[in-house]
C-alpha cells in the first residue's frame, strides 16, 4: 500500500540553525501539505502546495519557512533559523489524484527539538 | 474563518461502552467533514468522511452523520475496544479551498 514517508524521524538542533525536513508523498497525488503538532496539542496547518506553488499558508508560515518540490518526488520544509517554539512534530500529508477531496494521507512525522 | 470545535478530553471508557465524541463546525459554504484517528506514536489516518448534509460516514464500527442544521458531526461507536484508544480529530475541508482544518483532538482511553 502506498504511503507517505518522512525523514528524519527525529532531529535535534540548536536555536538559529537551519533545518530541512523531507517528505516523499504518494506518487500520483497532486496536493501536498505540512502540518505541525506541538506536543499533545492541536494539529496546526502550515502550508498547502499544488501545481508547483504554495496555494495556502497560515500565519505560522512566516518568512522563516519555505517549501520546495525540487525533483517531482520529494517535498521539503525548510526552517531557516529555528526558534525554541518551533519544537514540534511536523507531519507531511498528500492527497487528491484530481479534485481535492480532503482525504489526506499522513506520514509518521518528523520530531524537531530545538535547544 | 473555518473552525472545528471538539469536546475536551480525555475520555475514559470501559470496554464495550458506548462512545460519543462531539464535534461542531463553522465554515463557509458546504464543507466536507472528516474524522481522523492518531494512534500512539503514529501519524493521522482517515477514519471516515461525509461530503454532504445527512450523509453518514462509517468505518470499523464508528459512525458520524453530517447534520447541517446543527453544524455537527458527532462520532459514535456502540461498543469500544481497548484497541480504539487513540486521539480522534474532527476536520473539515471547505469547498474551493485546499486547507483541511482540524479540531483540537479528543483523547480516548478504553480500559479493560
Amino acid at each position: 500500500e502506498p504511503e507517505v514517508t518522512q525523514t528524519p524521524s527525529h532531529q535535534v538542533t540548536q536555536m538559529g540553525q537551519e533545518v530541512i525536513l523531507r517528505c516523499v508523498p504518494i506518487s500520483n497525488h497532486l496536493y501536498f501539505y505540512w502540518y505541525r503538532q506541538i506536543l499533545g496539542q492541536k494539529v496546526e496547518f502550515l502550508v498547502s502546495f499544488y501545481n508547483n506553488e504554495i496555494s495556502e499558508k497560515s500565519e505560522i508560515f512566516d518568512d522563516q519557512f519555505s517549501v520546495e518540490r525540487p525533483d517531482g518526488s520529494n517535498f521539503t520544509l525548510k526552517i531557516r533559523s529555528t526558534k525554541l517554539e518551533d519544537s514540534a512534530m511536523y507531519f507531511c500529508a498528500s492527497g487528491g489524484q484530481g479534485r481535492n477531496t480532503g482525504e489526506l494521507f499522513f506520514g509518521e512525522g518528523s520530531r524537531l527539538t530545538v535547544l | 474563518g473555518d473552525s472545528v470545535t471538539q469536546m475536551e478530553g480525555p475520555v475514559t471508557l470501559s470496554e464495550e461502552a458506548f462512545l460519543t465524541i462531539n464535534c461542531t463546525y463553522t465554515a463557509t459554504g458546504y464543507p466536507s467533514l472528516f474524522w481522523y484517528v492518531q494512534y500512539p506514536g503514529e501519524g493521522l489516518q482517515l477514519l471516515l468522511k461525509a461530503t454532504k448534509a445527512d450523509d453518514k460516514g462509517s468505518n470499523k464500527g464508528f459512525e458520524a452523520t453530517y447534520r447541517k442544521e446543527t453544524t455537527s458531526f458527532h462520532l459514535e461507536k456502540g461498543s469500544v475496544q481497548v484497541s480504539d484508544s487513540a486521539v480522534y480529530f474532527c476536520a473539515l475541508l471547505s469547498g474551493g479551498y485546499q486547507k483541511v482544518t482540524f479540531g483540537t483532538g479528543t483523547k480516548l482511553q478504553v480500559i479493560p
